[in-house]
């Protein structure tokens, strides 16, 4: 069974980079068959598509983020990371990472989710 | 603004049905397989629907799914206290290239 955990600093500053990590264990990230994704939850809030990295390194962020967002893969490692730029008190959020079947015909599978706040 | 539309409540019951109606467009649920989520305060989402109708191992047959054109929905028969959550229908997206999400349904388990 696939399992995905987010890791990294609970606390950024604002105008500072958020930086986390998801670590896949019992899967790979080097098959075709999924996207690597991070969504983004802010308090007492819906859910929020980030954007995703496929094995080959390719990538594509949600417009009203994309010029702030990298999410990149390290198959070597079976991690996939997100780091967000200038972040301000609107970034503050639970941070998911989940993996998406490319047709939607598996289920997904999500991590626990970890929480940022952005503050000084 | 979400770009699947759900009502932000729902209310019913123990032992009776509740349906949660979700509406898309043509670049989502017309055309890519819905999923729904479960989540309990202070949880992550949990997968409780995808490919419009299947149910992972796990899931009780209480919970089904179904989708019509542009449209789905979520049914839960025989309410339980335990079924007062948050529920979201989502979407594969072909214009963002990406999941969509509905707005997220409360339901209370009256």
């Amino acid at each position: 069974q696939v399992q995905l955990q987010e890791s990294g600093p609970g606390l950024v500053k604002p105008s500072e980079t958020l930086s986390l990590t998801c670590t896949v264990s019992g899967g790979s990230v080097s098959t075709g068959s999924y996207y690597w994704n991070w969504i983004r939850q802010p308090p007492g809030k819906g859910l929020e598509w980030i954007g995703y990295v496929y094995y080959s390194g390719s990538v594509n962020y949600n417009p009203s983020l994309k010029s702030r967002v990298t999410i990149s893969v390290d198959t070597s490692r079976t991690q996939f990371s997100l780091t967000l730029n200038s972040v301000t008190a609107a970034d503050t959020a639970v941070y998911y990472c989940a993996r998406i079947h490319t047709s939607g015909f598996d289920p997904d599978y999500w991590g626990q989710g970890s929480l940022v706040t952005v503050s000084s | 603004q979400s770009v699947l539309t759900q009502p932000p409540s729902a209310s019913e019951t123990p032992g009776r049905r509740v349906t949660i109606f979700c509406s898309g467009g043509r670049s989502n649920i017309g055309n890519n397989p819905v999923k729904w989520y479960q989540q309990l305060p202070g949880t992550a989402p949990k997968l409780l629907i995808y490919r419009n109708d299947q149910r992972p191992s796990g899931v009780p047959d209480r919970f089904s799914g179904s989708k019509s054109g542009t449209s789905a929905s979520l049914a839960i028969s025989g309410l339980q206290s335990e079924d007062e959550a948050d529920y979201y229908c989502a979407a594969w997206d072909d214009s963002l290239n990406g999941q969509v999400f509905g707005g997220g349904t409360k339901l209370t388990v009256l």
